[in-house]
């Protein structure tokens, strides 16, 4: 299976501020990289398909990119209404995984 | 509004076994790959299994392979997940979720349904 790691596990920051997760996957991937954003108590939501797209009704302070091995998502503008787990997933194999997740805070 | 609520969720011993439901609304069901997610406490999402649109073809993680079955009846525009011989490590939200075939993304979701083993 393709393993993915996320960085950091959790990080705090405040309204306004950029902020940036990591995602590094174990082996080569094409481009089926996706971000999801999941609040306690809701379904998760994805936010990023295919390492770029932005999927419909997501703000656009919401972005992402890479290629490879690394690939981060990036907040460009942080709103309190961010505060969540977010988590990147490959669709590269037909095991499909998941990273272990990034808990953002917003002071 | 495309919706998908799960249901079946509970309180199980080990060994035991518990059937989950996925119904889906505002959407046509046929047309998607159908998935199993599940978040144990504490931990990260993990995909659990996945159903073709016809049901033709599945696929699991390794860990629940000969104890898990994905199933779905697309003239009720429901999922299931037909779990056998759990286990502690069981113990999970689980999610039912589309996945976008060209995509390739999970891009419906439901809020979940608890599932607990233990003794």
């Amino acid at each position: 299976d393709i393993q993915m790691t996320q960085s950091p596990s959790s990080l705090s920051a405040y309204v306004g501020d950029r902020v940036t997760i990591t995602c590094r996957a174990s082996q080569t991937i094409d481009t089926f990289l996706n971000w999801y954003q999941h609040k306690p108590g809701n379904a998760p939501r994805v936010l990023i398909y295919r390492t770029s797209r932005l999927q419909e009704g997501v703000p656009s302070r919401f972005t992402a990119s890479g290629s490879g091995t690394e690939f981060a998502l990036t907040i460009t503008s942080l709103k309190s209404e961010d505060s969540a787990s977010y988590f990147c997933q490959q669709s590269d194999s037909t095991s499909l995984t998941f990273g272990q997740g990034t808990k953002v805070e917003v002071k | 509004e495309m919706q998908l609520v799960e249901s079946g969720g509970g309180l199980v011993q080990p060994g035991e076994s518990l059937r989950l439901s996925c119904e889906a609304s505002g959407f046509t069901f046929s047309s998607y790959w159908m998935t199993w997610v599940r978040q144990a406490p504490g931990k990260g999402l993990e995909w659990v299994a996945k159903i073709k649109q016809d049901g033709s073809e599945k696929d699991y993680v390794e860990s629940v392979k000969g104890r898990f079955t994905i199933s779905r009846d697309n003239a009720k525009d429901s999922l299931y997940l037909h779990m056998n011989s759990l286990r502690v490590e069981d113990t999970a939200v689980y999610y039912c979720a589309t996945f976008h075939s060209y995509d390739r993304c999970f891009d419906i979701w439901g809020r979940g349904t608890l599932v607990t083993v233990s003794p």
